[in-house]
């Protein structure tokens, strides 16, 4: 089956810093999403992005979907964006093991 | 509206109960699907009902029984669950013309 990876696993920034998350899978697919899970459990959607380019307020994507890779830029840190970043590939959604991101004021 | 909703939040069962969870979408989604998701790891699929027929069963244990009584409807029926059972349980809806899946809040499950 598709392999996800996700780097790196930790991160501890402080408020205001930018950050880089990456995820790079096996094989080609037709679906990527980013999610945010909230300290209770909740998987908040960020972006879905298969191929291109999104932006979202302080976030931003890019997924070059020919090289199997995804970026999730995080800009300008809030201490409310700490919690693991998940990216997921593929109709089933193969979840890789998450980023754990800690933004200390 | 991108809500999924979930019941209980919270659920504590023995080994010898029967419980069931509960989730709703009201976006007109016709693909659902229930993951497990184990402390400090990612979600795990464990089945897909696609226009209310299961499609997917990830070989999950037959103490784990889903049903989709209506497009709008999944639950999740649990009998003789084991400890190694606890966990986070998520579910998620998706339209036929995407792929993006969106996911309630989640069932947190204690088996004692």
């Amino acid at each position: 089956g598709i392999q996800v990876e996700q780097s790196p696993p930790d991160l501890i920034l402080q408020e205001g810093a930018n950050s880089t998350l990456r995820c790079n899978f096996s094989d080609s697919v037709n679906n990527l999403q980013w999610f945010h899970q909230n300290p209770w459990g909740q998987l908040i959607n960020l972006f879905y992005i298969p191929s291109g380019t999104k932006q979202n307020g302080r976030l931003s994507a890019t997924t070059v979907a020919t090289e199997r890779y995804s970026l999730l830029y995080i800009s300008s840190s809030q201490t409310t964006d700490s919690g693991v970043y998940f990216c997921a590939v593929g109709q089933k959604l193969v979840f890789g093991q998450g980023t754990r991101l800690t933004i200390n004021p | 509206d991108t809500e999924v909703t979930q019941t209980p939040k919270h659920l504590v069962m023995g080994m010898t109960n029967k419980k069931s969870l509960k989730c709703e979408q009201h976006m007109g989604h016709r693909a659902m699907y229930w993951y497990k998701q184990k402390a400090k790891k990612p979600p795990e699929l464990m089945f897909v009902y696609s226009y209310e027929k299961l499609s997917i069963n990830e070989s999950v244990p037959s103490r784990f029984s889903p049903e989709c009584p209506n497009s709008s409807l999944l639950n999740l029926h649990l009998h003789a669950l084991q400890p190694e059972d606890s966990a986070l349980y998520l579910c998620a809806s998706s339209s036929q013309g995407s792929h993006e899946q969106y996911f309630g809040p989640g069932t947190r499950l204690t088996v004692t």
